[in-house]
């Protein structure tokens, strides 16, 4: 079975330095992957996803993720954070069952 | 391009009663899946449909259910309510049924069971 762990499940983190919020999976098949942001009171939106090809994708408001294989990893990184990027972020992955497995979240508070 | 519609926003509710809650997708949109959002547990997935048949189901008692309409358009229901069924509940449209279609997903309804 699949399952996503987010190892923080808090991260704070002073405005313009930069983050990283760890993710790993565990599936015995091929997975897609995924990074969701969730803002105050408000649905989830895509940041980024990775299907395949290049290991290190790109995503909106200057986010990347690398996906590495041999780690089981997906960790999501921003070089330098905004006050705007307060929010709550979710990894998960979808598999050949078809089902998608959201991590826990990891909340992100950005320090003046 | 509207996004994913949802209503109510919010509602409450007592034990034992039922609930409807409502999904509009993007049009054009032909998947819709439903998820619950507690702080406990965290997201989890209900159920997925796509063109008005039931693809695939996560691991929720059949109090549970769901149904889309022609024009893609879902509703959920939970029968029997229990405190325990308090949460977000978020539906998210997609495209086609493909994984690697990106699900789009609506603000919520916060259902609260007193």
């Amino acid at each position: 079975a699949q399952s996503v762990t987010q190892l923080d499940s808090q991260v704070p983190v002073f405005e313009e330095a930069p983050v990283e919020l760890r993710c790993n999976y565990s599936s015995s098949v091929s997975v897609y992957l995924f990074w969701y942001v969730q803002y105050p009171n408000q649905g989830l939106q895509l940041l980024l996803k990775y299907l395949s090809g290049s290991t290190l994708v790109k995503g909106i408001n200057g986010f990347e993720a690398e996906f590495n294989k041999s780690q089981t990893s997906f960790h999501l990184r921003k070089p330098s954070v905004h006050i705007s990027d307060t929010a709550e972020y979710f990894c998960a992955v979808r598999g050949e069952d078809d089902k998608i497995i959201f991590g826990k979240g990891t909340r992100l508070h950005i320090l003046p | 391009k509207a996004g994913v519609t949802q209503t109510p926003r919010y509602l409450i509710k007592t034990r034992g009663q039922q609930v409807t809650l409502s999904c509009s997708p993007i049009s054009g949109h032909r998947s819709v899946s439903w998820y619950q959002q507690t702080p406990g547990q965290g997201l989890q997935f209900l159920f997925e449909y796509f063109s008005e048949t039931q693809r695939n189901k996560g691991n929720f008692p059949g109090r549970f259910s769901g149904r889309q309409f022609s024009n893609s358009r879902s509703e959920m229901n939970v029968s029997t309510l229990e405190l325990g069924d308090s949460a977000l509940y978020l539906c998210a449209s997609s495209l086609g049924r493909y994984l690697r279609d990106e699900q789009f997903f609506g603000p919520g309804t916060r259902l609260t069971v007193l």
